[in-house]
């Protein structure tokens, strides 16, 4: 079953807008932590920003913040002031505690961020 | 570098041969990962390797992929008899160990540039 969500496949913002990438999970797991990590075009994954389930204020990083309503199962990734380098994939991901993976992370399908003058 | 090696960084092989890829962690990390991402998809986790214990490999996708580790250093991930479909990028990913693990990121990842492989 699907564990992540991000149901935006592309977006559009203009420079220095904020922008909003949607992410929704599923898990009964009360012990969880959600990253972001984003992917520029060379391959890469770069780590953003994290929120763990029992953290009580939202995470921020620099530009970056995470809109977490733990009721609704969303975390959602605000960039405020974007960049023309803020043009990536972004991805959601959880990590739950499975026998089998260990603390993998299960990940969402991405959403394309394209960012214009 | 100190992060997360993987070669090739590119490899173009003929339907039916083998390919073996390979990823060296982060000294220290005791978790490893493989993930499979196809074409504009998101990641496909793998396998698992924890220090020494047996890897499950039930997220491989068929028998025709296998992973070693050794100990807790370099991992090869080995495709028999390829096909077009496992054309994709593999990212090897490493962890240190949960008595380490940064206050900011709990469980954080770290990957490697990956390997594209492109199947004839």
């Amino acid at each position: 079953a699907q564990k992540i969500t991000q149901t935006q496949p592309g977006m559009f913002v203009q420079e220095k807008e904020a922008v909003t990438l949607d992410c929704t999970y599923d898990t009964s797991d009360p012990s969880y932590g959600l990253f972001w990590y984003k992917q520029p075009s060379s391959g890469e994954m770069i780590f953003l920003i994290y929120q763990g389930s029992y953290d009580q204020q939202n995470a921020t990083e620099g530009r970056y913040s995470l809109n977490f309503q733990k009721a609704r199962k969303s975390a959602n990734l605000v960039i405020s002031a974007s960049q023309l380098g803020d043009s990536a994939m972004y991805f959601c991901a959880m990590r739950e505690v499975d026998s089998n993976s260990g603390y993998a992370l299960n990940f969402g399908k991405g959403t394309s961020l394209l960012v214009t003058p | 570098g100190a992060g997360v090696s993987q070669s090739p960084s590119n490899k173009v092989t003929e339907k039916g041969k083998d390919v073996e890829l390979r990823c060296d962690p982060i000294s220290g990390h005791t978790a490893l990962y493989w993930y499979r991402q196809r074409l504009g998809q998101g990641l496909e986790f793998l396998i698992y390797f924890q220090g020494n214990s047996a890897p499950d490999k039930s997220g491989l996708p068929s028998d025709r992929f296998s992973a070693e580790r050794t100990g807790e250093s370099v991992s090869t991930l080995t495709i028999q008899r390829t096909q077009q479909e496992d054309s994709a990028v593999y990212l090897c990913a490493s962890r240190p160990p949960a008595s380490v693990w940064l206050a900011g990121a709990p469980g954080e990842l770290f990957f490697g540039e990956g390997s594209r492989l492109t199947v004839l």
